[in-house]
């Protein structure tokens, strides 16, 4: 299958400071991107979708202003939590697809973010 | 957005017996149903797809089956390995790609 490549991950960062998390797909363009926060032992939480070129399109309840995604390029999509905070601490994971909406996508490896 | 419900949320069989894993969705419009494993800190990989015009695949030991009426689709894997511990998650998708909660096999040898 595609590679999709997620940096860093693991990064530590102080409260009040900001993360950048890259997503990108190595072998295909992506014209879609969803970012998604875990928590132990519980499901993947949709929190956007962008679309190369656009907007990114937030799920109800996660702050936009808080979790700031570019998606400027077919290979590259990023997810830049700002001011974050100890209750931002999750495991951050990317997906990408490049086809229509009923194909596969592709997961990057994942960020564990822990604020102190 | 789109609600996607699976049960159970943990489920433990015999090595050798069969499991079956079962989801639900709410929006009609999702038209691909894909299925992942995931390993503790890993990412999810894919195990089996199946699109809104196909009611039953299977690959080996792993089927799935899809009723787009009812808006239900479900895992089935036969002869259980232990390496098929793992926590595996149902997705519908559409323009977004909703996950399920999430099932937590439990192959016992």
């Amino acid at each position: 299958g595609a590679v999709v490549s997620q940096h860093p991950s693991r990064v530590i960062c102080k409260s009040g400071t900001s993360v950048k998390i890259e997503c990108r797909s190595l072998d295909f363009q992506a014209t879609t991107m969803f970012w998604y926060r875990q928590f132990p032992k519980k499901s993947l939480m949709l929190m956007a979708t962008s679309n190369e070129g656009s907007k990114a399109t937030y799920e109800q309840g996660v702050e936009k202003d808080k979790f700031l995604i570019n998606h400027a390029s077919l290979t590259l999509s990023t997810l830049t939590v700002t001011s974050a905070h100890p209750e931002d601490s999750s495991f951050y994971i990317c997906s990408a697809r490049g086809g229509t909406v009923s194909t596969e996508a592709f997961f990057g490896q994942g960020t564990r973010l822990t604020v102190v | 957005g789109e609600n996607v419900e699976q049960h159970p949320s943990t489920l433990s069989v015999q090595e050798g017996d069969s499991a079956v894993i079962k989801c639900t969705y709410s929006d009609s419009a999702s038209n691909y149903f894909p299925w992942y494993k995931q390993e503790l800190g890993k990412r999810p990989q894919l195990i089996i797809d199946i699109r809104s015009n196909v009611g039953e695949k299977k690959d080996q030991r792993i089927a799935v089956t899809l009723n787009k009426t009812a808006k239900h689709f479900s895992l089935h894997i036969t002869e259980t390995q232990p390496e098929d511990s793992a926590v595996y998650f149902c997705a519908a998708t559409g323009n977004q790609f909703y996950f399920g909660t999430g099932t937590s096999l439990t192959v016992i040898p």
